[in-house]
């Protein structure tokens, strides 16, 4: 079983709004990685966090706000977003956040701030 | 035939014909690469990778090849299904100690029946 759940599938926020973003595995990874993909564009990291601690921030806007409450789950907390942050989110696992290791995404969560 | 232009670079193929699908990447230094298909509304999906010791791997139907010295990539599809039809990214770790992967702009492989 290589499945990455992320809720909610799509999603509209405004400006002003409070949301998260919930991304979970139940393989035993210990890595699990945020990218940011726009139409037509490849996915661009955003965040890494092994054995639960954050270990890469990819310069992203702080409105942007990770957390890893624990091995199989990872959130990305939005507040005060723009309309340029609208874009597909997706997470991924890896077994460790050694060069190598295959990372399996999710299907993403469909985001449009307005 | 294969275009680039504002769009994402298409490559339309027939039925039952081979793919060649190639990536140019951007740091010597990188040392493991990987491919990945993306279906409409899906997120990617592992197809095959291959390490900077290697020139080439094999898996079902598809072939990776890695030419170090001009720093390219390709991925070739034997017998292209429709099933085939997908978005397809390679990425390579950029080097560290750590598994950050750079995604390459993507291919739109359209299969033709």
């Amino acid at each position: 079983d290589t499945e990455v759940t992320q809720t909610p599938k799509h999603l509209v926020m405004g400006m002003t709004n409070k949301k998260s973003l919930k991304c979970e595995q139940h393989m035993g990874h210990r890595a699990m990685y945020w990218y940011k993909q726009k139409a037509k564009k490849p996915p661009e990291l955003m965040f890494v966090y092994s054995y639960e601690k954050l270990s890469i921030n990819e310069s992203v806007p702080s409105r942007f706000s990770p957390e890893c409450p624990n091995s199989s789950l990872l959130n990305l907390h939005l507040h005060a977003l723009q309309p340029e942050d609208s874009a597909l989110y997706l997470c991924a696992s890896s077994q460790r956040a050694n060069p190598g290791d295959i990372q399996y995404f999710g299907a993403g969560t469909r985001l449009s701030v307005l | 035939g294969e275009s680039v232009g504002l769009h994402l670079p298409t490559l339309s193929v027939q039925e039952g014909d081979n793919s060649i699908i190639n990536c140019a990447y951007s740091n010597s230094a990188s040392d493991y690469f990987i491919w990945y298909k993306q279906e409409s509304g899906k997120g990617p999906q592992f197809i095959i990778d291959i390490r900077s010791n290697m020139d080439k791997r094999q898996g079902q139907r598809v072939t990776v090849l890695l030419n170090k010295t001009v720093k390219h990539l390709s991925l070739q599809i034997a017998a292209t299904q429709p099933g085939d039809s997908a978005v397809y990214f390679c990425a390579e770790n950029y080097g560290g100690a750590t598994n950050k992967l750079i995604f390459g702009t993507g291919t739109l492989l359209a299969v033709q029946p």
